[in-house]
């Protein structure tokens, strides 16, 4: 079975910190695809990040950074010097390939709030 | 460059009413998806598509029939609507997955219904 565990249930830090949401999977297949999504209020649902299986490198965009572990299954996704404009909530999903079939297992989310 | 447009945005019912929710790609993507997404339970897939003409069953199936007669559409319907059925409902698609394709899915914006 597929599992994906957001432990952090809410994150509250003050502007300009750091901050790591930890997103460990749970897969039997070797070809399988991670990606973060962000909700922020508005509702809508971004996609951030994918990820493949075979390429642990690991991945920077602005104040974002991905770590892909795949030792310990886990994509953790941190975020350099957080504004206000980050609180939203984050999802972690993995995505197993398996023929024509392709379905995303969704973690729970991490709610993170950025207090000014 | 509309992407996955959902119809309507908001919508109250009684229980035991029906209707239909609408989601409508222009990116030519063979799958698509609806979920529901509740507090505390993230999002859970309902029904899906991996092509025009065939639907298979999510995670939480009962209550809902959906059909996709054209590519571009797929239809949530609710033929007799429940409390439990209040939630938020994101339609979702993909394009189709090859080998070392690894395409995000691309969300709608949620459609708020309330059961009463």
């Amino acid at each position: 079975a597929q599992k994906v565990t957001q432990a952090q249930t809410e994150i509250s830090v003050v502007e300009k910190e750091d901050v790591t949401l930890d997103c460990v999977y749970e897969t039997r297949d070797t070809t399988y695809y991670l990606f973060w999504y962000k909700q922020p209020p508005s509702g809508e649902l971004v996609f951030l990040i994918r990820r493949n299986s075979f390429d642990e490198q690991n991945e920077i965009s602005g104040r974002y950074s991905w770590n892909f572990q795949k030792s310990t299954s886990s994509f953790n996704f941190t975020i350099t010097a957080s504004q206000v404009v980050d609180s939203a909530v984050y999802f972690c999903a993995l995505s197993e390939y398996a023929g024509n079939n392709r379905k995303l297992i969704w973690g729970l989310g991490t709610s993170l709030a950025v207090n000014p | 460059n509309a992407g996955v447009t959902q119809t309507p945005k908001f919508r109250v019912l009684k229980t035991g009413q029906s209707m239909t929710l609408l989601c409508a790609q222009d990116m030519n993507h063979e799958y698509m998806y609806w979920y529901r997404q509740d507090p505390g339970m993230g999002l859970r897939l309902i029904h899906y598509s991996v092509g025009e003409g065939t639907t298979a069953k999510g995670e939480v199936p009962d209550g809902y029939n959906v059909s996709r007669l054209k590519k571009q559409n797929f239809l949530l319907g609710l033929e007799s609507a429940a409390p439990s059925q209040t939630s938020v409902y994101f339609c979702a698609s993909g394009p189709l997955r090859t080998i070392g394709s690894n395409q995000p899915q691309h969300f709608g914006d949620g459609t708020r219904l309330s059961i009463l």
